[in-house]
């Protein structure tokens, strides 16, 4: 079974400042994790993904993200937010060679102060 | 290449009416799948297939929720008979290969009044 956790429903940050969007996930076979995020009004698009090899994944618009096994995270980060940035953030767990059932977080909502 | 193209982008229809709600996924993708998102329970899984055939519908809620995929170039999920509750965002997605990343359309967004 799998299961992903995003603490903070909701983060706000000041233009320029770090991101750091939390992911915890759980999975009986080796994961595959993604991060995605949703603009308003559109559907999911992929930001980075992390399956096997490095552990550091770098993604579009500056983004990345750290597969820590040994703390089961992928948390999202990104060195200096620009407004742009503000949109809705979701982790997802798929199991690698398993079932291939997506399992997404309830989403981290970013919002970028000037 | 289109991306995932879903239609209508906006449904407003009655309680206990039929609605149907079309995908058609990026050529050449094996795997479509269809998620609804609620503010509630955010996004779900309902149905996923792969090369047409459905291979996990047990998130579909109830049913009066039905998906076809008679070809690979199109999908269909239909609710018979509609109701309030029902009312979300729903997603078509594909992807081409086993743990590929999922293309999203832009989604069909469902009042039920």
């Amino acid at each position: 079974a799998q299961s992903v956790t995003q603490l903070g429903s909701h983060v706000s940050v000041s233009e320029g400042a770090l991101v750091l969007l939390r992911c915890n996930y759980s999975s009986s076979v080796p994961p595959y994790l993604f991060w995605y995020v949703q603009y308003p009004n559109q559907g999911l698009q992929l930001l980075l993904k992390y399956t096997t090899g490095a552990t550091l994944v770098k993604g579009i618009n500056g983004f990345e993200a750290e597969f820590k096994k040994s703390e089961t995270s992928f948390h999202l980060t990104k060195p200096s937010a620009h407004m742009s940035d503000a949109a809705e953030y979701f982790c997802a767990v798929s199991a690698a060679g398993g079932t291939y059932k997506y399992i997404f977080g309830t989403g981290t909502r970013l919002k970028v102060l000037a | 290449d289109a991306g995932v193209i879903q239609s209508p982008r906006h449904e407003v229809t009655e309680m206990g009416q039929e609605v149907t709600l079309r995908c058609k996924p990026i050529s050449g993708h094996d795997y479509l799948f269809w998620y609804r998102q609620t503010m509630m329970r955010g996004l779900e899984l309902l149905i996923y297939f792969n090369n047409n055939v459905p291979i996990d519908d047990s998130g579909m809620p109830e049913d009066r929720f039905s998906a076809k995929m008679p070809n690979a170039s199109f999908s269909t999920l239909k609710i018979q008979p509609s109701e309030p509750r029902d009312s979300a965002v729903y997603f078509c997605a594909s992807s081409p290969t086993n743990n590929s990343p999922l293309h999203f359309g832009n989604g069909t967004r469902l009042t039920v009044t």
